[in-house]
């Protein structure tokens, strides 16, 4: 079965620092490859996606993430986080052949100091 | 619609009661999902519409849970006899079908069970 860790639950980086939010994540094969981030209260928003292709993604927001396939990760940074970016942020895992059906990690929060 | 729609966005239930979540895709997505999301585990798969395929109701945890989905659009989960474990917040995806969509999530919709 396929599983996603991200193994810090909290992190917090002053404004202005670079970011990265660790992924790993265990399947078979290359799955399909997800980071969204959850304002409080809202719902989840897509950052990026990776296919295939160009292991290097660039999302939304200025975010982008690496697949490593060796590694088993998908790391998503920011070269300068703003205030606004405080938020819980999730990576997730799809199997090509399973649509959207979408196998969460546990969440990173993000907090800014300023 | 311009975006996924659940309704409604708050409800508190007494113990034992039935649930009725609704969930509005966007308009032409043939796929829809339902999550959970809840403190001590996180974020959920629990049931998967395509199309008229028979629902993949793999992540449902109990027979309480139910879900239907009428005319290929609106969907509607139902939480029999709740407990105080199902308080959480359950939230509603839709994508279309296919290699390298996405899934457009909700708002959500926040049970409290007391």
């Amino acid at each position: 079965a396929q599983s996603v860790t991200q193994p810090d639950i909290h992190i917090t980086v002053s404004e202005g620092a670079s970011l990265e939010l660790r992924c790993n994540y265990s399947y078979g094969a290359t799955p399909y490859l997800f980071w969204y981030v959850q304002s409080p209260g809202q719902g989840l928003q897509l950052l990026l996606k990776y296919f295939s292709g160009d292991t290097l993604v660039q999302g939304i927001k200025g975010f982008e993430a690496e697949f490593k396939r060796s590694q088993s990760s998908f790391n998503l940074r920011k070269p300068s986080v703003h205030w606004s970016d405080a938020a819980e942020y999730f990576c997730a895992v799809a199997s090509p052949n399973a649509g959207n059906m979408l196998t969460f990690g546990g969440g990173t929060r993000l907090m800014v100091k300023p | 619609g311009a975006g996924v729609s659940q309704s409604p966005s708050n409800k508190v239930t007494e113990k034992g009661k039935d649930v009725e979540l609704r969930c509005d895709p966007i308009s032409g997505h043939t796929a829809l999902y339902w999550y959970r999301q809840s403190l001590g585990q996180g974020l959920e798969f629990l049931i998967y519409f395509q199309g008229n395929s028979a629902p993949d109701k793999s992540g449902l945890p109990s027979d309480r849970f139910s879900a239907e989905r009428t005319g290929g659009s609106v969907s509607t989960l139902t939480i029999q006899r709740t407990q105080q474990e199902d308080s959480a917040v359950y939230l509603c995806a839709s994508s279309l079908v296919g290699m390298n969509t996405e899934a457009f999530f909700g708002q959500g919709t926040r049970l409290t069970v007391v």
